[in-house]
């Protein structure tokens, strides 16, 4: 079982060039995420998918876009990059909605991370 | 609109004593609170979370968190801490009456640091 997966780990670009990183979940959930993480920051919403065909602007979408493939799968595409976008990205999925034994969920899961730096 | 408070950028703790990281909260409704860990170079692991019932909740690694309601407050203790325990925990609440997706909204977070 392997959670929440992203792509690629590292990456380096030039301002102005573009990139996509990409995020697959194999959990069955409806809605995912995309944060980046800066220091002194905390996590910081970019974008959200609360079901597959649907997604939303969070708190700092600017220079991003996204894109809901499928249930599985969300991408965050940027297009022109600059060096403000050098972060952390962590991409998310969420049982939100999902009755179990134990009850309601509501916790996120995590990927592991992209860090990306723009010179 | 909702908002986690963290007051704390760093807390320091010695091997074996008591450990709190404190967080408060703000939402309109009743609130579903959780704690994460994130260890160095790694993505926020979840590690315990209150929706209703029991006000003191136990979770992964011997931590546990007790729900306040009236300080709005969800803080985070283990007993004895570990130096395994230092890390970045995050206290995060979302409103499920606020519609919607209810967004989790997260803290700044509390770098943990457990000395030898």
């Amino acid at each position: 079982n392997a959670g929440v997966t992203q792509t690629p780990k590292f990456q380096v670009l030039k301002t102005g060039q573009s990139m996509t990183l990409q995020c697959a979940q194999d959990m069955n959930h409806n809605s995912m995420y995309w944060y980046r993480q800066d220091p002194g920051m905390g996590l910081r919403l970019i974008y959200y998918s609360a079901s597959e065909g649907t997604t939303d602007k969070g708190e700092v979408p600017n220079g991003y876009n996204v894109s809901r493939l499928n249930k599985r799968e969300f991408s965050l595409r940027l297009e022109s990059a600059a060096p403000s976008q050098t972060s952390v990205y962590f991409c998310a999925s969420d049982g939100r909605g999902l009755r179990t034994k134990q009850g309601e969920t509501g916790e996120l899961f995590f990927g592991e991370g992209s860090r990306l730096t723009v010179l | 609109a909702q908002s986690v408070a963290q007051p704390e950028d760093q807390v320091n703790v010695a091997e074996g004593n008591p450990l709190t990281v404190k967080c408060t909260y703000s939402v309109s409704g009743n609130p579903y609170l959780f704690w994460y860990v994130q260890y160095p170079n790694r993505g926020l692991q979840f590690l315990l979370k209150y929706i209703t019932g029991d006000n003191l909740v136990k979770g992964s690694y011997g931590f546990e968190a007790e729900f306040n309601k009236s300080q709005t407050s969800f803080h985070l203790k283990k007993p004895s801490a570990l130096v395994s325990d230092s890390a970045l925990y995050f206290c995060a609440v979302r409103d499920p009456s606020s519609g919607g997706s209810y967004i989790p909204t997260f803290g700044r977070g509390t770098s943990l640091i457990v000395h030898p």
